[in-house]
């Protein structure tokens, strides 16, 4: 079974552009998390969606958003990127289903803003 | 609220067992998960254990959890040289997220 994947798996943008990253989870897994990993933060939870609606939404400014399509594949989308945005993005699927919980994790998008 | 607790650092001689300590504080935890990563790469799920169990055993790995003092250990036996790389601790609730310690770096000499 494929892995989770991720595009682009690096990315160089200018202060004030948006990006767009992409993430298809593991076939049968409808939900997507969305994560950013800093040195300074750490781990923190961006948002989740399943079947297409989000369900929870993690403590970011309204610049960044997502969604997710119907074959379960998601987007995230950074507006007005700011130099801390700078960051490795990573999404999860996981199916959330009874007797299994386990959520696994793609490559990552290594986002850098100049 | 969520705050999950690592030590940062953890030097282990190679061939002998690694222990890799956690907290957490949310009581609610339904599940929680130890994942490994390495440079530049994702993170690799290495186990996860029901709230409701007090142990589990896979291969090299063994999670034991402490629901009472909210605390939670990952032990590897025989570390090997490829088992350097940082691992996390991670928590769940019901709001189909999980939250994340600081991140554990081990590093195994020989």
């Amino acid at each position: 079974k494929a892995g989770v994947t991720q595009t682009p798996r690096y990315l160089i943008k200018t202060r004030g552009q948006q990006v767009t990253l992409s993430c298809s989870p593991i076939s049968g897994h409808r939900s997507v998390s969305w994560y950013q990993q800093t040195p300074g933060q750490g781990l923190q939870f961006l948002f989740e969606y399943f079947s297409e609606t989000q369900r929870n939404k993690g403590n970011f400014p309204g610049r960044f958003s997502g969604r997710q399509f119907s074959n379960s594949r998601s987007e995230m989308n950074v507006s007005t990127l700011e130099l801390g945005d700078s960051a490795l993005y990573l999404c999860a699927s996981s199916s959330w289903a009874t007797n299994s919980y386990e959520q696994y994790f793609g490559p990552g998008t290594r986002l850098t803003v100049t | 609220g969520e705050d999950v607790e690592q030590s940062l650092f953890l030097s282990v001689r190679e061939g002998d067992s690694s222990v890799i300590n956690c907290t957490y504080t949310d009581s609610s935890s339904t599940y929680l998960y130890w994942y490994k990563q390495e440079p530049g790469a994702g993170l690799q799920l290495l186990t996860y254990i029901f709230s409701n169990m007090d142990m589990k055993q896979d291969q090299r790995l063994t999670v034991l959890l402490n629901k009472k003092d909210k605390h939670l250990s990952l032990r590897i036996a025989d570390t090997q040289t490829g088992d350097s790389a940082i691992y996390f601790c991670a928590e769940s609730t019901s709001d189909y997220k999980l939250s994340f310690g600081a991140g554990t770096t081990v590093t195994v000499r020989a």
